[in-house]
């Protein structure tokens, strides 16, 4: 089945830490994105990539850093610059870089900072 | 800054009535807008997506209008079930020189009591 997995599932991390959260999909997508989603608020974007070994800030993207080496592949790094990082991470994909495109979302990664 | 904003916050109605669900936005250059599906701790689920030179879409017992020089949408949704129960997202796509990626909204909360 094609579609996007995101691990782990929930994640927990002590303050100070570095954290990577895995996003991986096997649609042939060329474009992916990842987003932020706090209780009561909209989700927000972090980082996209629209073609591997590039990508670009969102709006929220300070504490955060990412990587696209494999096309199927966008790793986010939480670190410890980030002020506020427990959330419910989101990973979407879309079939390439051009904005008709749909997106689809991955399930998700739950990140709680002890 | 385009604002996304969704009304009511929460729904709640008996089974089998019919019901719509708005969303409005700031800006009317977006290149489309999407509606998601949220369940409970997880992902989102796409259920429509309305390019911005269409007026609507439809998928089963879902209709979604989108009218870009008001700034504004609606979902339509037949013959609610309980299994209609989640939250429902309104997205635009971001048109312009800005990043790319969805601006959504907070949401509604839906449910349909049996």
């Amino acid at each position: 089945d094609g579609g996007i997995t995101q691990s782990p599932k929930y994640l927990f991390r002590k303050e100070g830490q570095n954290v990577t959260l895995s996003c991986e999909q096997n649609l042939n997508h060329d474009a992916m994105y990842w987003y932020r989603q706090d209780p009561g608020q909209g989700l927000r974007l972090i980082y996209y990539s629209q073609i591997v070994n590039d990508f670009q800030k969102g709006d929220i993207a300070e504490g955060y850093s990412v990587s696209r080496e494999k096309k199927e592949s966008f790793p986010l790094t939480v670190t410890s610059a980030q002020k506020n990082p427990t959330a419910f991470y989101l990973c979407a994909s879309s079939l390439s870089g051009s904005r008709y495109n749909e997106q689809f979302f991955g399930p998700g990664t739950r990140l709680t900072v002890l | 800054k385009q604002e996304v904003t969704q009304i009511p916050a929460a729904l709640s109605v008996p089974e089998g009535e019919n019901l719509v669900l708005n969303c409005s936005f700031t800006d009317s250059a977006i290149y489309n807008l999407q509606w998601f599906r949220q369940d409970p701790g997880k992902g989102l689920t796409s259920l429509l997506l309305i390019q911005s030179s269409q007026r609507e879409q439809t998928s089963g017992r879902l209709n979604a209008s989108l009218d870009k020089s008001s700034g504004r949408s609606t979902l339509y949704i037949a013959a609610s079930q309980p299994g209609d129960s989640a939250t429902y997202l309104c997205a635009v796509r971001r048109s312009g020189g800005g990043a790319d990626g969805l601006t959504f909204g907070k949401g509604t909360h839906l449910i349909i009591q049996p």
